[in-house]
């Protein structure tokens, strides 16, 4: 079972940051937080992970919290083509399995 | 660097029917799933390969579904005979030894 809660669907407008969020509150302390995003029709793209400190690269910026039982995904001006699902997911590196859930519907607004 | 390449892309059959998906992972990538994604749904683990060895299949349907992927490169899934109920995208992805997975864009299989 998907070890995270997501927020079904969420919209944001165009250029603007798009702020996800994700609880995992049972993580361990040696899970990591990973991103990916599924565009209709295409297969799962990796965005980002993080440990425990706050990351950011070329697409986005991972925010976790201290304890942290949850993050925050950021996509800093959303354009048209950031609309997707996206899934947060606890990876544990030991059985290399990633497990989804049902991820958030993000539709950015024009 | 190439990413994971699947084929075919799309697929159908009729139920009953057999079909095989073809998965070549990124140069170099010790470990290879299968993920299978229903509609509407987020995907989920049929089958884990390191090099040439299964590491979990629990969640394969062994009585219709077959994998492998015999020179620890190259992979195979396969259906025989197909329910109405497999249609949806086979997704192949791999690792280097559990770091960041890559997905190939999947093939899409629809059964009538």
């Amino acid at each position: 079972d998907a070890k995270t809660t997501q927020p079904t669907s969420m919209d944001c407008a165009e250029g603007r940051a798009a702020n996800l969020p994700c609880n995992h509150s049972t993580i361990s302390g040696n899970e990591y937080v990973y991103w990916y995003r599924q565009i209709h029709s295409q297969g799962p793209q990796y965005i980002i992970h993080g440990l425990k400190n706050n990351e950011t690269n070329e697409m986005a910026s991972l925010i976790i919290t201290e304890d942290r039982k949850s993050s925050t995904l950021i996509l800093p001006h959303a354009t048209l083509r950031d609309t997707a699902v996206y899934y947060c997911i606890v990876y544990d590196f030991g059985n290399e399995k990633l497990t989804f859930g049902t991820g958030t519907r993000l539709t950015i607004i024009p | 660097e190439a990413g994971v390449a699947q084929s075919p892309r799309y697929k159908i059959i009729e139920k009953r029917q057999s079909v095989a998906f073809w998965c070549n992972p990124i140069s170099g990538h010790a470990t290879l799933y299968w993920y299978q994604q229903i509609l509407g749904q987020g995907p989920k683990l049929l089958i884990q390969f390191q090099n040439n060895g299964v590491v979990d299949d629990s969640q394969l349907p062994k009585d219709r579904f077959s994998a492998e992927r015999l020179k620890g490169v190259d992979s195979t899934l396969k259906i025989q005979p197909a329910k109405l109920e497999d249609s949806a995208v086979y997704l192949c992805a791999s690792s280097y030894y559990g770091n960041t997975i890559y997905f190939g864009e999947g093939s899409w299989l629809t059964v009538v």
